[in-house]
């Protein structure tokens, strides 16, 4: 079955620690995105990749690092720098250009507290 | 830049009556409104999309309606049950001439159905 893939489920970070979420898809699509999601706030756009080897900055991307070296693969790194790293992280993709469906798919997210 | 409010921020119904849930955006190039249902823990699933060629989308119990006039859109949920009890999300996304923008998420409606 195509889909997109998240791990860990849950995860605990030490204050001052990097951490790494994966995010994997087997669907072929350009793009992929990287949300955060807390209560009463949505969902928030930390970075977006539409091709390999190229990324950008969403809304709050301060503290965040990513790469896209695979079109499968669009792992997120919390940095150290982001002071309240405690959060439902999510992961999506989508087909790019004339596609007809531009709906994303998205993982079953990455819920990271720090302890 | 586009900017998606949804209302309301929560909504509980009695089992078998109707949902509505209600969203405006502020972009009129904005030509694709998806929806998402979000379980608890999980991640958002798209549940109907609309495009701006089309004034109403209907899929079993779930329609959506789209005044483009207006600048708004919005999800009809008939027969209510309990497992439709999530959270919702519009968003809405700009054609580039090409190549489709970002989806922008509106911040999301709590539905409770109650038995």
């Amino acid at each position: 079955d195509g889909g997109i893939t998240q791990s860990p489920k849950y995860l605990f970070r030490k204050e001052g620690q990097n951490v790494t979420l994966s995010c994997e898809q087997n669907l072929n699509h350009d793009a992929m995105y990287w949300y955060r999601q807390d209560p009463g706030q949505g969902l928030r756009l930390i970075y977006y990749s539409q091709i390999v080897n190229d990324f950008q900055k969403g809304d709050i991307a301060e503290g965040y690092s990513v790469s896209r070296e695979k079109k499968e693969s669009f792992p997120l790194t919390v940095t150290s720098a982001q002071k309240n790293p405690t959060a439902f992280y999510l992961c999506a993709s989508s087909p790019t250009g004339t596609a007809l469906n531009y709906g994303y798919t998205f993982g079953s997210g990455t819920r990271l507290t720090v302890v | 830049g586009e900017n998606v409010e949804q209302h309301p921020s929560t909504l509980s119904v009695q089992e078998g009556d109707s949902a509505v849930i209600k969203c405006t955006y502020s972009d009129s190039a904005s030509n694709y409104f998806p929806w998402y249902k979000q379980e608890l823990g999980k991640g958002p699933q798209l549940i109907i999309d609309i495009r701006s060629n089309v004034g109403e989308k209907k899929d079993q119990r779930i329609a959506v309606t789209l005044n483009k006039t207006a600048k708004h859109f919005s999800l009809h949920i008939t027969e209510t049950q309990p497992e439709d009890s999530a959270v919702y999300f519009c968003a809405a996304s700009i054609d580039y001439g090409g190549s489709q923008g970002n989806l922008i998420f509106g911040k999301g409606t709590k539905l409770s159905v109650k038995p």
